[in-house]
């Protein structure tokens, strides 16, 4: 079975530090998708990232990177130079591979409130 | 570029009422999920569609049905609703090509059932 775990219920930084996520995932897949989605106070779900299992290459997009450790099952997600409008909620999130149906959904962890304070 | 449509945006029913929402895809997708957001918790997967067939089944009540349409819109019906579906309820859309899975987020619904 899928399972997403975000161990950090709620994360609260001064401005400008640096701030990581943790996600921890376990599925007996050999071939799966990781997912990020940041979810601001306005309530939609901001999509950030996508990593297929077969990519263990960490990716760099600004002030976001994420490090992807298969050996440890870990996707983890850090912010640098944290701002005010990082504030939101993140979500790890997990999908296996696309099967005859095309259609697979997402497990979503329970999420991590970021809270940055200026 | 389009976006997923979903409507109505805010919905506040009695208890015992009946529901629909509706999903628009972003053109040329073939597959809608549909998902449920509680308060302070996470998105919980209800249920989807491919190629207006049903494809996966999650937590979805069965006081809750969904079809997707010929033009692939999908409607999530909730009857008998009761206090605990008051939520966030998603609709995101996917093109079912081999190896990409990125589901594009609608804005939500959200139901209040008073």
């Amino acid at each position: 079975a899928q399972k997403v775990t975000q161990a950090q219920t709620e994360i609260s930084v001064v401005e400008k530090e640096d701030v990581t996520l943790d996600c921890v995932y376990e599925t007996r897949d050999t071939t799966y998708y990781l997912f990020w989605y940041k979810q601001p106070p306005s309530g939609e779900l901001v999509f950030l990232i996508r990593r297929n299992s077969f990519d263990e290459q960490n990716e760099i997009s600004g002030r976001y990177s994420w490090n992807f450790q298969k050996s440890t099952s870990s996707f983890n997600f850090t912010i640098t130079a944290s701002q005010v409008v990082d504030s939101a909620v993140y979500f790890c999130a997990l999908s296996d591979a696309l099967d005859q149906t095309g259609a697979n959904n997402l497990f979503f962890g329970t999420g991590t409130r970021l809270t940055v304070i200026p | 570029a389009a976006g997923v449509i979903q409507s109505p945006r805010h919905l506040i029913k009695e208890k015992r009422e009946t529901a629909t929402l509706k999903c628009y895809p972003i053109p040329r997708h073939d597959t809608v999920y549909w998902y449920q957001q509680g308060p302070g918790q996470d998105p919980q997967f209800l249920i989807s569609f491919y190629e207006k067939m049903q494809s996966d089944k999650g937590s979805i009540p069965d006081r809750f049905s969904a079809q997707q349409f010929s033009d692939y819109h999908s409607e999530l019906n909730m009857s008998s609703l009761e206090l605990g579906d008051s939520a966030l309820y998603f609709c995101a859309s996917s093109s079912g090509l081999v190896g990409y899975n990125e589901q594009f987020f609608g804005p939500g619904t959200r139901l209040t059932v008073l």
